[in-house]
């Protein structure tokens, strides 16, 4: 079955890094996603990966993806209060449409 | 358009009455998804269209849930005898061609449903 797991909230001073962690359950999962959910506004893309990938580095994000775990991670470096929202883990898998996680709350500190 | 529009953005309605929620997809996107999000959740898939055919509604909950896309471009998503419990934020969704090489699905800003 499909089952996407992450932790609810995060809290970090602004400038440290942020480690949002994700585990999924379904093998056949082809590409992984981060989104992001600001109060009031839709669901944004911030990132994806590739299933045979194990890393993607993108500005200030970092995906790193251990299948064998099948464990999922976004690192934000230098987050800002800007940063401060809701971030979704999501897989898509044959069945053509998305299985989010429930989301972790980022708050940042100033 | 630029981007999914969803109407209206907010909607209060009586348990037991008729609803319908609308989706403009991107011009020219041809899968089409609904997903719900009830409070402090993830969203939740629904529906997902290939052009006017319902390829997968595994995710709706009853058979009070129907959704359409006649034409292939908009969707209205319809719920009958809402009850309490249907109150959620619904999303609508829409990707280019919904194929294995399609990475992004671009999201409309919901439509918040109030049951009382």
């Amino acid at each position: 079955g499909e089952d996407v797991e992450q932790s609810l909230f995060l809290s970090v001073r602004e400038g440290d890094s942020s480690v949002i962690n994700c585990t999924y359950t379904d093998s056949s999962s082809t590409y992984l996603y981060w989104y992001k959910q600001e109060p009031g506004a839709g669901l944004q893309l911030l990132t994806y990966i590739f299933s045979n990938m194990d890393m993607k580095q993108d500005q200030r994000l970092t995906v790193l993806l251990n299948k064998k775990d099948k464990h999922l991670s976004l690192r934000i470096a230098d987050t800002q209060t800007g940063d401060s929202a809701i971030y979704f883990c999501a897989e898509f898998t044959g069945r053509r449409a998305l299985t989010f996680g429930s989301g972790t709350r980022l708050q940042v500190q100033p | 358009g630029a981007g999914v529009s969803q109407t209206p953005s907010n909607k209060v309605t009586e348990k037991g009455k008729y609803v319908e929620l609308r989706c403009d997809p991107i011009s020219g996107h041809t899968a089409l998804y609904w997903y719900r999000q009830s409070l402090g959740q993830g969203p939740e898939f629904l529906i997902y269209f290939q052009g006017t055919g319902a390829a997968d509604d595994s995710g709706l909950p009853n058979d009070r849930f129907f959704a359409v896309r006649p034409e292939g471009s908009v969707s209205t998503l319809k719920i009958q005898r809402t009850e309490r419990g249907d109150s959620a934020v619904y999303l609508c969704a829409s990707s280019r061609t919904g194929g294995p090489g399609d990475t992004e699905a671009f999201f409309g800003q919901g439509t918040r449903l109030t049951v009382v």
